[in-house]
């Protein structure tokens, strides 16, 4: 089973500011997506990556992954409260139809 | 459009008892996941079905833990008997074959006391 680290695990930030979670892992992803995941609800996609060096903008949030295809990053551009959620990222192995998750990283956006 | 539907969405019951919990998927959607989500060990998959066929199921933690998908809509995660470690958020997810977009019901919040 391949891991996913992600870091930090917990983050509190005022909003305005900008922030940046990590996935990192020892092995090679054929893809690796990111989801938020809001309090009492599943996680919904936020975009998926395929090509190592990739970077994907969604508005005030920054996709890339790693050249390597073995970690990735997402940059929050002036954080809004609206942003606060668990965020997850999760690899495919090439040939499979399943997704391996990290454990997240928690956002806290304050007013 | 309804997107993946689980229910219950709150159950509480005690050690020993049979738990049972239902999820109908997106339709049209060709496969289905069970995760269980844990604040120790995060999201983790138990058991896929593609085409109502179970797939994988080497991450079901023991046999106390079986699942099921009769038809294309509807498939059921049943625990007998339940244990105070079965105390999780139980998600169910379906996608289309040949797209790697996964979609999340709301999940179930399973206590056992």
């Amino acid at each position: 089973t391949q891991l996913l680290e992600q870091s930090p695990q917990f983050l509190s930030i005022q909003e305005g500011e900008n922030l940046t979670v990590y996935c990192n892992s020892s092995s090679v992803f054929s893809s690796l997506q990111w989801y938020r995941q809001e309090p009492g609800e599943g996680p919904v996609l936020l975009v998926t990556v395929v090509t190592g060096g990739e970077v994907k903008k969604l508005k005030r949030l920054t996709f890339q992954f790693g050249d390597a295809r073995k970690d990735s990053s997402l940059h929050i551009t002036a954080a809004q409260t609206g942003d606060t959620g668990l965020y997850l990222c999760a690899g495919e192995e090439s040939g499979y139809s399943t997704l391996t998750f990290g454990k997240g990283t928690m956002l806290l956006v304050s007013p | 459009d309804a997107g993946v539907i689980q229910s219950p969405r709150h159950e509480v019951t005690e050690m020993g008892q049979e738990v049972t919990l239902r999820c109908k998927p997106i339709s049209g959607h060709d496969y289905l996941f069970w995760y269980r989500q844990t604040m120790m060990r995060g999201l983790e998959l138990l058991i896929y079905f593609n085409n109502n066929v179970p797939i994988d199921d080497s991450g079901m933690p023991e046999d106390r833990f079986s699942a099921k998908m009769p038809n294309a809509s509807f498939s059921t995660l049943k625990i007998q008997p339940s244990e105070p470690r079965d105390s999780a958020v139980y998600f169910c997810a379906s996608s289309l074959a040949g797209t790697d977009t996964q979609y999340f019901g709301p999940g179930t919040r399973l206590t056992v006391l």
